[in-house]
C-alpha cells in the first residue's frame, strides 16, 4: 500500500534555531501533501496544503514566514520551523493522497515528528 | 464551516466489552466520513470509511454507519481486545473546495484492560 515516510521522528533544538522536517511518498507521486499539527490531547489541526511546484496554501492563523513549506518534487515536501520557540513544540504530521484519488479516498499519514524546543 | 464533534474521553473498558464512540458532523456538502486510529508510537491509519448516506464501513470488527438524518458516524465494536487500545479520530472530507482536506474531531483515547 501507499507509504508516507517522515523524518526525523523526533528532534530537540534550541530556541532561535531552525528545524527542517521531511515528508516523502515512497511508492507514489504526491502532487499535494498536507501538514498537520497535533497538540497534546487535541485534534489534528491543518496547517497548510503543500502543492508541488507552487506555493503552499496556509490555513488562517498559520504564519507563513514561521513555517516554511517547500514541495520541490513529486515525492518530497519539507516543513521548516524557523527561529523556533518553546511554543512551537508539538507533534507535526504530514499526509498525502494517491494521485487521481478524490475526497472519497483516505489520506496516508507519516508517523509524525515530535519537536521539542528548549 | 465543517466540523466534527466526538464524545469526550478517555474511555476505559474491560476486554470483550461492547464499544461505542460517538461522532457527529457539520458539513456544507455531502462529505465522505472516516475513522482513523493511532496506535501508541505510530502514525494515523485508516480504520474504515463511508462515502454516502446509509453506507456502512467495517474493518477489524469495527463498524460505523453514515447517518445523514442525524449527521452521525458512530463507531462500534461488539467485543474489544487489549490490542484495540489506541486513539480514535473521526474525520470528514468535503468535496466542496480544492484539495479535499480532512477535518478531524478531537480524538478519543481507548484503553482496554485484560
Amino acid at each position: 500500500g501507499a507509504v508516507v515516510s517522515q523524518h526525523p521522528s523526533w528532534v530537540i533544538c534550541k530556541s532561535g534555531t531552525s528545524v527542517k522536517i521531511e515528508c516523502r511518498s515512497l511508492d507514489f507521486q504526491a502532487t499535494t501533501m498536507f501538514w498537520y499539527r497535533q497538540f497534546p490531547k487535541q485534534s489534528l489541526m491543518l496547517m497548510a496544503t503543500s502543492n508541488e511546484g507552487s506555493k503552499a496554501t496556509y490555513e488562517q492563523g498559520v504564519e507563513k514566514d514561521k513555517f516554511l513549506i517547500n514541495h520541490a518534487s513529486l515525492t518530497l515536501s519539507t516543513l521548516t520551523v524557523t527561529s523556533a520557540h518553546p511554543e512551537d513544540s508539538s507533534f507535526y504530521i504530514c499526509s498525502a493522497r494517491e494521485p487521481g484519488r478524490n475526497y472519497n479516498s483516505p489520506l496516508h499519514f507519516g508517523n509524525g515528528t515530535r519537536l521539542t524546543v528548549t | 464551516g465543517n466540523s466534527v464533534t466526538q464524545m469526550e474521553g478517555p474511555v476505559t473498558l474491560s476486554e470483550e466489552a461492547f464499544l461505542t464512540i460517538n461522532c457527529t458532523y457539520t458539513a456544507t456538502g455531502y462529505p465522505s466520513l472516516f475513522w482513523y486510529v493511532q496506535y501508541p508510537g505510530e502514525g494515523l491509519q485508516l480504520l474504515l470509511k463511508a462515502t454516502k448516506a446509509d453506507d456502512k464501513g467495517s474493518n477489524k470488527g469495527f463498524e460505523a454507519t453514515y447517518r445523514k438524518e442525524t449527521t452521525s458516524f458512530h463507531l462500534e465494536k461488539g467485543s474489544v481486545q487489549v490490542s484495540d487500545s489506541a486513539v480514535y479520530f473521526c474525520a470528514l472530507s468535503d468535496p466542496v473546495g480544492a484539495n479535499s482536506k480532512l477535518t478531524f474531531g478531537k480524538g478519543i483515547t481507548l484503553s482496554v484492560r485484560p
